[in-house]
């Protein structure tokens, strides 16, 4: 069974911690991506990554950091820099992109809450 | 600037028909997908367009006019497990997958 796969499903953070967020997927893509989904408002992209060892920034970095050591994992560091981390944090992956837009598939997402 | 109107919430009766709408002004265009999302779950794929017109799948149609940076996705035969949150994205050209989101619109279909 392929598919994408995000772990805790609930994430509590206390003031001044950072946090590490899973996200596994087993389609063999090599593209990654991580959004962040608040009330009222579309996805927003934090990282990106084509392909092993190598990620981008996306519109919101700061405050958070990725690494890609593997092809099947794509995990997110919230920081203690991003002072307004309350939100629901959905992890994808497509095929890599050459000159076609490829189709983006999303894992369950994780919702983190800060105590 | 990136910017992706949709309505914010909209209902319908089961067995209807709903016309969900999404204007876009993007700095350039690679493709438009529509995606639905169940409260606290995962986006799902719906359709995809980057060619003007309609296309069809089973209940869900989507429809593209690039001259007026409008698309539409239509449902019919509409079920009450299709109460969700539909979310237009668009990816501007610029170089690599990048996706433009709207702020999604909150269907309620009512028996």
């Amino acid at each position: 069974d392929g598919g994408i796969t995000q772990s805790p499903k609930y994430l509590f953070r206390k003031e001044g911690q950072n946090v590490t967020l899973s996200c596994e997927q087993n389609l063999n893509h090599d593209a990654m991506y991580w959004y962040r989904q608040d009330p009222g408002q579309g996805l927003r992209l934090i990282y990106y990554s084509q392909i092993v060892n190598d990620f981008q920034k996306g519109d919101i970095a700061e405050g958070y950091s990725v690494s890609r050591e593997k092809k099947e994992s794509f995990p997110l560091t919230v920081t203690s820099a991003q002072k307004n981390p309350t939100a629901f944090y959905l992890c994808a992956s497509s095929t890599r992109w050459e000159e076609r837009v490829e189709t983006q598939y999303f894992g369950p997402g994780t919702r983190l809450l800060v105590l | 600037g990136q910017n992706i109107d949709q309505p914010t919430e909209m209902t319908a009766t089961e067995g209807a028909i709903v016309q969900i709408n999404c204007t876009y002004q993007t700095s350039g265009f690679n493709g438009l997908f529509w995606y639905q999302q169940h409260a606290g779950e995962a986006p799902t794929f719906l359709s995809y367009n980057v060619l003007d017109g309609l296309e069809e799948k089973g209940r869900f149609s989507s429809f593209l006019s690039r001259s007026k940076g409008y698309s539409y996705l239509l449902l019919k035969e509409l079920q009450m497990k299709d109460s969700a949150s539909y979310l237009c994205a668009v990816n501007p050209t610029g170089g690599y997958n990048k996706l433009i989101f709207g702020a999604g619109t909150r269907l309620a279909v009512h028996p």
